[in-house]
């Protein structure tokens, strides 16, 4: 079955701090995985998008980095900001045109 | 702005009553996805069309039904609605299925359903 696991399940962080965001999946074949960000009762915007070629993505603070043998991937925040608030959604796609598969999301809480 | 617009924003209702929940695509866009999100879950994907066609079906209840119009704006109707059916519904939109793995979706801002 097509899974996506995230964890930490939620994280609070001082701002200005880096944090790691943890994604495993067990979705196969693989076409590609999306990081997305959601703000409280908005809609997930895309953060990075990387195919199973690509190790490593970067987008402004946001770094992704994808390890397909190992099926892992994660999310690095560097020097986080107040507006980094929000959960944190590992999108894989299991082929070329198939449905998402979405994780449960990382509430991450940045604090002053 | 994303380009796709949903409508209402918020809605309330009672238990037994039915809604419709309407989303115009992305400018450009033929495909339109439903998806549900209850309080503190993940994202639920419930249908999918493509140009007027349904095209895949995900966990959506028989209470819960959709479609898409030649002008490819969507409602999603729910009907005998049931406390258990609040939660944020998101509609998103892509060119075609076909471009999901360089173009992903769109999503919508959401409409937030409390059945009361």
């Amino acid at each position: 079955k097509n899974q996506v696991e995230q964890s930490p399940q939620s994280l609070i962080i001082l701002e200005g701090k880096n944090c790691t965001l943890q994604c495993n999946y067990t979705v196969s074949p693989f076409s590609n995985l999306r990081w997305y960000k959601q703000d409280t009762g908005r809609g997930p915007v895309s953060l990075t998008i990387m195919t199973f070629s690509e190790n490593t993505k970067s987008n402004g603070r946001y770094t992704a980095t994808l390890d397909a043998d190992t099926k892992q991937s994660s999310l690095h925040i560097t020097a986080s900001q107040l507006s980094d608030s929000a959960s944190y959604i590992c999108v894989v796609s299991p082929n070329y045109g198939q449905n998402f598969v979405f994780g449960p999301g990382t509430r991450l809480s940045v604090l002053p | 702005d994303s380009g796709v617009t949903q409508t209402p924003k918020h809605l309330i209702t009672a238990t037994g009553q039915r809604v419709t929940l309407r989303c115009s695509p992305r400018s450009g866009d033929l495909s339109v996805y439903w998806y549900q999100q209850s309080l503190d879950q993940g994202l639920q994907f419930l249908i999918q069309y493509y140009n007027g066609e349904e095209r895949a079906k995900g966990n959506i209840l028989e209470r819960f039904s959709a479609q898409q119009f030649p002008d490819l704006h969507s409602e999603l109707n729910l009907s005998s609605l049931e406390l258990g059916d609040s939660a944020l519904y998101f509609c998103a939109s892509s060119v075609d299925p076909g471009t999901l793995a360089n173009y992903g979706y769109t999503f919508g801002s959401g409409t937030r359903l409390t059945v009361v």
